[in-house]
């Protein structure tokens, strides 16, 4: 079964700092490769996006990198805020048809002051 | 914000007894899908619609069961609730097929199996 690997499960980041998510993919069908941000009790929301024409892209604080050799792919959020804090999830496009994405398990991100 | 309401947002039932669990949609979106949310799990797909009537399994189908009979009301369905059910379970839709687009999710409902 194609697997989107997630690290860390948990990320604790001064506030200012940078936090790095990092996702590894087996497979995939194409590229697509999005991010959502969960805040407790809510539903995940995507975040950010990023498709196989570019290598990098750029959302005020957040950037999605993609290394298609090594089937990696990183969230940075630069400047972290306390209201970044949050669970992130990466996600890849299953091989095979329209099924749905494929989630990694999750970051837990803390920003403390 | 996108038109997805989940119904109930909590329920508490006890082992062996059915559930159903909906998902209604404003946006008239074609795809619909029902993930689980455990911790050390992430998001992991139960089933999902690619319309009316059309249907498929997701990685974790077994013990579940799906209807959609209109556009907007997809129905997920514990036969026989266990404890290992007891989860988040998220509604999602999109418009078109969620592997390159946005996914948009619902509030989720707090399932405690007793």
């Amino acid at each position: 079964q194609q697997q989107v690997k997630q690290s860390p499960q948990s990320l604790i980041v001064q506030k200012g700092g940078i936090s790095i998510i990092n996702c590894a993919y087996e497979n995939t069908a194409f590229d697509y490769f999005p991010w959502y941000q969960q805040f407790p009790g809510k539903g995940p929301a995507l975040l950010i996006a990023i498709r196989p024409d570019v290598s990098e892209k750029k959302e005020g604080r957040f950037t999605i990198s993609f290394n298609k050799s090594a089937k990696q792919f990183s969230l940075h959020i630069m400047d972290s805020q306390p209201g970044d804090s949050a669970t992130y999830f990466c996600a890849a496009p299953k091989i095979g048809g329209n099924t749905p994405l494929v989630f990694g398990k999750g970051t837990r991100l803390s920003v403390i002051a | 914000d996108a038109g997805i309401t989940q119904s109930p947002r909590h329920k508490v039932t006890e082992t062996g007894t059915p559930v159903t669990l909906r998902c209604h949609q404003t946006e008239n979106h074609r795809y619909m899908y029902w993930y689980r949310q455990d911790p050390g799990h992430g998001l992991r797909l139960i089933h999902y619609s690619y319309g009316v009537k059309d249907t498929d399994k997701g990685e974790v189908s077994d013990g579940y069961s799906v209807s959609r009979s209109k556009t907007e009301d997809f129905l997920l369905t514990l036969e026989s609730a266990t404890s290992s059910q007891t989860s988040v379970y998220f509604c999602a839709i999109s418009e078109g097929s969620g592997n390159t687009g946005e996914l948009f999710f619902g509030e989720g409902s707090r399932l405690t199996v007793l």
